[in-house]
């Protein structure tokens, strides 16, 4: 167990919807990181934010959007699904700087019908 | 060409075999991550790796930054370490990481 949850585990819903991904770090973990994993194209980071602030970007979305709270969990948002944003969306946290070691969550499997 | 590239691809081993992942990249990075996920999904982090060379218990990772290149070793391979692992790249000039495509390695008995 890393330490790091996210909810819900598997979503379905339907093209043009929006969802939620939630994610809580590690206790006194700081940043939090969002990544993508389709089968045609592997693992692709998307955001990472530090207490509460974006601080790099990877290949997100517009339609794509995340924040982290002043508890310093974290949210995805995704809208107007396409069938091709299904994918497992991990979230993973670390203490601070990105090139330290990060813990994942268990990811959530997001189907878009 | 892939920013970040691993081989092999695939890889298959008879238990007790000694394994080498090799991870080769083009950017300047702050770090290297070496990265196990397991056949349900679950992503475990192996190694972070800035310079130099890491133990784990049977898993030792090593780095050369002049030659943009990283070695993962498993010593004593076992069934349990059948798993995809994945090198990944901090690159300092995008600020983002770069993922390599994985090797799925398969130990049987």
């Amino acid at each position: 167990d890393s330490g790091v949850t996210q909810t819900p585990k598997h979503l379905i819903t339907a093209t043009g919807q929006r969802v939620t991904l939630r994610c809580s770090p590690r206790s006194g973990d700081l940043s939090v990181y969002w990544y993508q994993q389709s089968l045609d194209q592997g693992l692709q980071f998307l955001i990472q934010y530090y207490n509460g602030e974006e601080r790099a970007k990877g290949n997100i979305l517009e339609r794509f959007s995340a924040q982290q709270f002043p508890d310093l969990h974290s949210e995805l948002n995704l809208s107007s699904l396409e069938l091709g944003d299904s994918a497992l969306y991990f979230c993973a946290s670390s203490v601070d700087e990105p090139y330290n070691e990060q813990f994942f969550g268990p990811g959530t499997r997001l189907t878009v019908l | 060409k892939n920013e970040v590239e691993q081989s092999p691809q695939n890889l298959t081993a008879q238990e007790g075999e000694f394994i080498t992942i090799n991870c080769s990249y083009s950017v300047g990075i702050s770090a290297l991550h070496w990265l196990q996920q397991h056949p349900g999904g679950g992503i475990v982090s192996l190694f972070m790796l800035s310079s130099g060379k890491k133990k784990h218990g049977r898993l030792i990772a090593t780095i050369n930054i002049q030659e943009k290149h990283s070695s993962l070793h498993i010593t004593a391979s076992h069934p349990r370490d059948s798993a995809v692992y994945i090198c990944a790249v901090w690159s300092f000039n995008t600020d983002k990481l770069i993922f390599g495509t994985g090797t799925r390695l398969q130990v049987f008995p």
